[in-house]
């Protein structure tokens, strides 16, 4: 089955720990975007990337970082300078950017970050 | 900059009753407008998109949008809900200009309850 998986599903972090949350996707996109999501807040955009080897920062990239060494896969880390990290992370692509049409995009089932 | 505005946070409807999710958006420009739905703890899944060939939307599972130009509004309406509706609704604005990245601007999302 094509489609995107986000690992694990739920994350612990520990103060002054980086943790890393796997996407990984089979439907051959070349777009990839990290979304958190907090509640009454939708969602905001923290990196994305439209091909591999290139990503740019999003609205709250502060604290977070991330690399596209494959096409399939966009880890994004939650560094220690991250002051407020729980919340729930969403992975999504889409086939490519287009400047002609509305390309949607396809999440992941999503990671829930905690902190202890 | 775009952005979005989704009317009440918590809508509820009985079941058989029509339902009727507001979103209007600011935008220098015709946008690309989207919505999706999202179950508990679970990533989002599209429901319909405006793409400016039809002012009227049909999507999934018996929902329809129409694009207001006018009124800057994209409200997302069924004829009548069913229990299986409940879930968190997201209205969402693209840049369709060069240079937008297909990057989504997020409303805060509206939880649909559907009573018996």
């Amino acid at each position: 089955d094509g489609g995107i998986t986000q690992s694990p599903k739920y994350l612990f972090r520990k103060e002054g720990q980086n943790v890393t949350l796997s996407c990984e996707q089979n439907l051959n996109h070349d777009a990839m975007y990290w979304y958190r999501q907090d509640p009454g807040q939708g969602l905001r955009l923290i990196y994305y990337s439209q091909i591999v080897n290139d990503f740019q920062k999003g609205d709250i990239a502060e604290g977070y970082s991330v690399s596209r060494e494959k096409k399939e896969s966009f880890p994004l880390t939650v560094t220690s300078a991250q002051k407020n990290p729980t919340a729930f992370y969403l992975c999504a692509s889409s086939p490519r950017i287009s400047s002609f049409l509305p390309e949607t995009q396809y999440f992941g089932p999503g990671t829930r970050l905690l902190v202890l | 900059a775009q952005s979005v505005t989704q009317l009440g946070s918590h809508v509820s409807v009985s079941e058989g009753a029509l339902v009727l999710l507001r979103c209007n958006y600011s935008s220098s420009v015709p946008p690309y407008l989207f919505w999706y739905v999202q179950y508990p703890n679970q990533g989002l899944q599209l429901l319909l998109k405006y793409t400016s060939a039809a002012t009227l939307v049909k999507g999934i599972n018996g929902f329809e949008a129409e694009f207001k130009k006018s009124e800057t509004s994209f409200h997302l309406t069924k004829p009548s809900a069913h229990m299986s509706d409940a879930a968190e609704y997201f209205c969402a604005v693209s840049d369709p200009r060069p240079g937008g990245g297909n990057k989504l601007t997020f409303g805060t999302g509206t939880q649909l309850k559907v009573e018996l």
